[in-house]
């Protein structure tokens, strides 16, 4: 049930682009993207509904394909801030939003300077 | 300010001492969930709570007990730690409503000698 995330790490110059993925094998009725530094707090970056909508939010956006139960974070332009684990959460489409995540193991961006 | 509060940040203690760590929200959330994070294992739920007095099991709840007989508070007690329980506990909640995302504390990092 727990989603699948790809790539495990991936590492980055600054100014480079970088895509995660995240699938599920349910149908899911939302899909959350957090960004966690070391030994933080995951803080939120944005929450996906079925739909196909896709959002941006400052040089980071994603998308939610729904027939295929997959989300993808991209990440243009990176900077040094952006370094740290990116999670998926996952909410099993049952018809309303409950708020019970499941989440992926996560993706390590590290970018250098 | 909006907060999820968990206490205590640090704790060590040895094997078969019973233990709490309390969460507490100041939002008024309905929805509430403890998660566990070890090294390459990302977010893994442990318990979940709908409302007061209404609890479920994640994918990891053995050695686990919570209780929510309040909506601001959810502890989490672990009755007899095992070293395998040491981890970094996450609290978190959400007002479960459409784009609302988790709320997470500070987290709690336990080590069972």
């Amino acid at each position: 049930q727990q989603p699948v995330q790809s790539p495990q790490a991936v590492i980055l110059r600054e100014g480079e682009d970088a895509v995660i993925n995240c699938s599920s094998s349910k149908a899911l009725y939302s899909v959350h993207w957090y960004r966690q530094k070391h030994g933080e707090a995951p803080v939120f970056l944005m929450i996906l509904l079925k739909g196909g909508e896709q959002k941006g939010h400052e040089k980071i956006s994603a998308s939610f394909n729904e027939k295929k139960q997959q989300s993808s974070l991209y990440l243009t332009a990176s900077q040094l801030s952006y370094s740290g684990t990116y999670f998926c959460g996952t909410e099993i489409g049952y018809g309303g939003s409950q708020g019970n995540l499941i989440f992926g193991k996560g993706t390590k961006l590290s970018v250098k300077p | 300010e909006a907060q999820v509060t968990q206490n205590p940040r640090y704790l060590i203690t040895v094997t078969g001492k019973k233990l709490t760590v309390t969460c507490s929200q100041n939002m008024n959330h309905e929805y509430m969930s403890w998660y566990r994070q070890d090294p390459g294992l990302g977010l893994r739920q442990i318990y979940y709570s709908m409302n007061v007095e209404v609890t479920d099991k994640g994918d990891v709840p053995e050695g686990y007990k919570v209780s929510r007989k309040e909506k601001r508070n959810f502890p989490l007690i672990l009755e007899s730690p095992s070293p395998n329980q040491t981890s970094l506990y996450f609290c978190a909640s959400t007002e479960g409503t459409v784009n609302s995302p988790l709320h997470f504390g500070n987290g709690t990092r336990l080590t069972v000698t």
